[in-house]
């Protein structure tokens, strides 16, 4: 069965510093994998997503991830955090098998002026 | 577009009773939709999958007969909390999948969540 593994539950960084925030995740087959990211009593956006081809993605707001096969990681990464990026963001990889999604605990993310 | 609405954001009930939560695909179709449930603090379960003109399936530990869900169109699902008690309190949140094809294999599209308070 397929799981994904957030090893930070927080993490905190200074505005305008660069962010990493790790995912690694285990399946069997080729990996669809996602990043969402939830303010506090919302729904969930997505940032980005890796299906195949090109191993950096780049998604929205300035976020990029990397596909790792050999370390089966899928590492979210901003170059600069902005203060409006404090949320909660969730590792997610896709199952064929009724199309589920199966999330990470979900790393918050505190920026400190 | 892929917007996905819920309704209502927030519900305060009391014990024994009912409430029934709907979500809509509103700019497009979802023959499957999916209903999480998140503790504070906590990540996303997956309750159930509805599909349209069917039977939701449920995830191990769920009790279908509390979670009545019932997927009427391709643009609305409910899910109803059945003689509701407060350990059945939490933060709700539907997603939807695009039947047309524009979205990637196992993408989803999240509602904003529906948070319920049992008194």
């Amino acid at each position: 069965a397929q799981s994904v593994t957030q090893p930070d539950i927080h993490i905190t960084v200074s505005e305008g510093a660069s962010l990493e925030l790790r995912c690694n995740y285990s399946y069997g087959a080729t990996p669809y994998l996602f990043w969402y990211v939830q303010s506090p009593g919302q729904g969930l956006q997505l940032l980005l997503k890796y299906f195949s081809g090109d191993t950096l993605v780049q998604g929205i707001k300035g976020f990029e991830a990397e596909f790792k096969r050999s370390q089966s990681s899928f590492n979210l990464r901003k170059p600069s955090v902005h203060w409006s990026d404090a949320a909660e963001y969730f590792c997610a990889v896709g199952a064929l098998e009724g199309n589920k999604l199966v999330f990470g605990a979900g790393t918050i993310l505190r920026v400190k002026s | 577009g892929a917007v996905v609405s819920q309704h209502p954001s927030w519900v305060i009930c009391k014990s024994g009773t009912s409430v029934k939560i709907e979500c809509r695909s509103l700019d497009f179709q979802a023959t499957t939709m999916f209903w999480y449930r998140q503790f504070p603090k906590q990540s996303l379960m997956l309750m159930a999958t509805s599909n349209e003109g069917s039977k939701a399936t449920y995830e191990q530990g769920v009790e279908k007969d509390k979670f009545l869900i019932n997927h009427a169109s391709l643009t609305l699902s409910t899910l109803t909390v059945t003689s509701a008690h407060p350990e059945d309190s939490s933060f709700y949140i539907c997603s939807a999948r695009d039947l047309s094809g524009r979205a990637a294999l196992g993408e989803q599209y999240f509602g904003p969540g529906t948070r319920l308070t049992v008194t």
